[in-house]
């Protein structure tokens, strides 16, 4: 099947490492902040979400910070393991004309390494 | 978080020809979108559905490209007209009520030849 992940940014890490994938968004205005992961073949699954009167949230083995000041949203993954193989995206709402889609980042293709 | 149920999940249609893609919720939602995730992109939103009137389109999108229906809170259909190769991408239906995070089918891939 078609990759998505064929012209995006690549990350390869080892096994059990930790990762850091990074995202800058594009509107100050944005209010809320959703990191999902897109598996080939299936579509996008929510991974954890931040609002922004927030700078941390915390979940099992993930972790959002978000940096209003500098725009840039990161998403800190623990220990990863062969599961955590996939593409991620960072979107944020409340920007555009569609008040409450969602635009994405562009993605980031994590690969993790026996 | 609510399952959604897309059809197609895949189809290979003829330039010039239109495609319905259909999706089903299991409960009921305030919020249904349409996206596009060209091959090897990220998704770009198309429009959002709204029950019982126009859908609301985003900037590059025209409702007699992608005419949208959503007749209940549970169900929505996105056209894909007059096809070109240049419409083949994974359209995606996605959900959400006011406030939380957007949940996604598993999306229909289309390839136009």
């Amino acid at each position: 099947g078609e990759s998505v992940g064929l012209h995006l940014p690549t990350l390869s890490v080892q096994e059990g490492d930790n990762s850091i994938i990074n995202c800058a968004y594009s509107n100050s205005a944005s209010d809320y902040f959703i990191w999902y992961k897109q598996e080939s073949g299936k579509g996008p699954q929510f991974i954890i979400d931040i609002r922004s009167n927030m700078d941390k949230r915390q979940g099992q083995r993930v972790t959002v910070l978000l940096n209003k000041t500098v725009k840039h949203l990161s998403l800190q993954i623990a220990a990863t393991q062969p599961g955590d193989s996939a593409v991620y995206f960072c979107a944020e709402k409340g920007v555009g004309g569609g008040a409450d889609g969602l635009t994405f980042g562009k993605g980031t293709h994590l690969i993790i390494q026996p | 978080s609510a399952v959604i149920s897309q059809k197609p999940s895949r189809d290979i249609c003829q330039r010039g020809t239109s495609l319905t893609i259909q999706c089903q919720v299991d409960s009921q939602v305030t919020m249904m979108f349409w996206y596009r995730q060209q091959p090897g992109q990220s998704l770009t939103l198309i429009a959002t559905a709204n029950q019982g009137s126009e859908a609301t389109y985003e900037s590059g999108f025209v409702i007699d490209k992608f005419p949208i229906s959503r007749p209940n809170l549970t169900f929505s259909t996105l056209t894909v007209s007059n096809m070109s190769p240049e419409d083949s991408s994974i359209y995606l239906c996605s959900v959400a009520q006011a406030n939380t995070e957007a949940f996604f089918g598993q999306g229909t891939r289309l390839t136009v030849v």
